[in-house]
């Protein structure tokens, strides 16, 4: 299974852009990395997946490194609802949640 | 996407009691998962429930302790047996639907 590291924690202030690096070493060639986002009672929510490189949706982009053994999640012009825990999972598609990991989270917090 | 509801979203309940929560997605899914998420922490795969077949536990849970079923491809429910303080956390549903993990909102459970 491919272990997960991420920041504890981090802050920025309203505008600024927010990067969050997940660490997954021992990423298996079949395994994606999706990023989830988790407010306090509520179940995480989707926020981008990708494979390698570059995937950029309407919330955030996602860069992968050519090695694949970390990847960022960027958040542009946060906002004070960002405030959040920052969840990435590495993992195959096609199998078993068990095979996926889920890293411990990063607790960010947008100052005004 | 898919969506995913969860009944009941929270429950206060006697130690030495079973509650039973109730997972209900928009779409059909193959495979569906139970996570468990205490506070603060990251989340745990408790196991997984694919229609047609019986569920697969992680290490550290056992069917007696959660009975899972899984009668059709929209609908799960995982049973917290003979509950005691220790089992009071956030239950968690989730599917996996075009390549897709989701997440439903959660069930806060209380054991006193």
């Amino acid at each position: 299974l491919a272990k997960t590291t991420q920041p504890i924690s981090m802050d920025s202030y309203e505008g600024q852009e927010v990067n969050i690096t997940c660490s997954h070493n021992n990423i298996a060639t079949n395994d994606y990395i999706t990023w989830y986002q988790q407010f306090p009672s509520q179940g995480p929510r989707f926020i981008i997946q990708g494979y390698k490189t570059k995937v950029t949706n309407e919330v955030a982009s996602l860069f992968i490194p050519a090695d694949r053994k970390s990847s960022t999640l960027s958040l542009p012009r946060v906002s004070l609802s960002d405030t959040a825990v920052y969840y990435c999972l590495v993992g195959a598609l096609n199998t078993n949640a068990g095979k996926s990991t889920f890293g411990d989270g990063t607790t960010l917090t947008v100052k005004p | 996407s898919a969506v995913i509801s969860q009944k009941p979203s929270r429950d206060i309940c006697q130690r030495g009691t079973s509650l039973t929560i109730q997972c209900q997605v928009d779409s059909q899914v193959t495979m569906m998962f139970w996570y468990r998420q205490q506070p603060g922490q990251s989340l745990t795969l408790i196991a997984t429930a694919n229609q047609g077949s019986e569920a697969t536990y992680e290490s550290g849970f056992v069917i007696d302790k959660f009975p899972i079923s899984r009668p059709n491809l929209t609908f799960s429910t995982l049973t917290v047996s003979n509950m005691s303080p220790e089992d009071s956390s956030i239950y968690l549903c989730s599917v996996r639907y075009q390549e897709t993990q989701y997440f439903g909102p959660g069930t806060r459970l209380l054991v006193l």
